[in-house]
């Protein structure tokens, strides 16, 4: 099974400022069929479902604000947010679903310093 | 409306028993695969059950294989989720979740609002 793990668990940022939340695969989640990474950002506030942000490592899901985006390529990926808005305040989660054992990280929990 | 609705989550003993449900609405619910993800109080989320669109393929995660079974009905627009000798470390936030997204499988972009399970004597 793909293990995903994230970095760091939490991380404190100021309004305004750059948010940047690291992803990485146990094993590759590059398919060789589609050149595309199977990897999916989620934002889940407190008492809600997650939210899909981001799939194929760097797709805005429509609706998503631009302030949001993914990169990485194999197995190390981020997800950064350009400039924290109150209402980014959240735990984020990256999925891999390259295998239909789908997985997912640890979660990052993103504060206003 | 794309929707999901989870029901049948409750207060069940170690060992016992439960059935989860999924309703859907709004889409062609035969042509999707269906997954369940759960969140344990406070924890983060777990992937545990897959199931194709006409229940051909059928995955479980090591921490529940051998003990719940998931299905459908199509007929039905539904998802299942029987839990079987369930143990205190089942108790979660139950949800079920599946891509709408065209050419995407297993980013999940539709997720219902969750059914809770607590397992305790």
């Amino acid at each position: 099974d793909i293990v995903m793990t994230q970095s760091p668990d939490s991380l404190a940022v100021s309004l305004g400022e750059r948010a940047t939340i690291n992803c990485k695969s146990s094993q590759s989640v590059l398919h060789s069929s589609n050149n595309k990474n199977f990897l999916a950002w989620y934002q889940q506030k407190p008492g809600q479902p997650p939210k899909l942000l981001i799939y194929w490592a760097s797709i805005r899901e429509s609706g998503v604000p631009d302030r949001f985006s993914g990169s990485g390529s194999g197995t190390d990926f981020t997800l950064t947010i350009s400039s924290l808005q109150a209402e980014d305040v959240a735990v984020y989660y990256c999925q891999q679903y390259y295998e239909t054992r789908y997985s997912f990280g640890q979660g990052t929990k993103l504060e206003i310093k | 409306e794309v929707q999901v609705v989870e029901s049948g989550g409750g207060l069940v003993q170690p060992g016992g028993s439960l059935r989860l449900s999924c309703a859907a609405s709004g889409f062609t619910f035969s042509d999707y695969h269906m997954s369940w993800v759960r969140q344990a109080p406070g924890k983060g989320l777990e992937w545990f059950s897959y199931i194709s669109s006409s229940s051909t393929y059928i995955y479980y995660a090591d921490s529940v294989t051998g003990r719940f079974t998931i299905s459908r009905d199509n007929a039905k627009n539904s998802l299942y989720l029987q839990m079987d000798s369930l143990r205190v470390e089942d108790t979660a936030m139950y949800y079920c979740a599946t891509t709408m997204i065209r050419g995407v499988i297993g980013a999940f972009d539709v997720w219902g609002q969750g059914t809770m399970v607590t397992v305790s004597s």
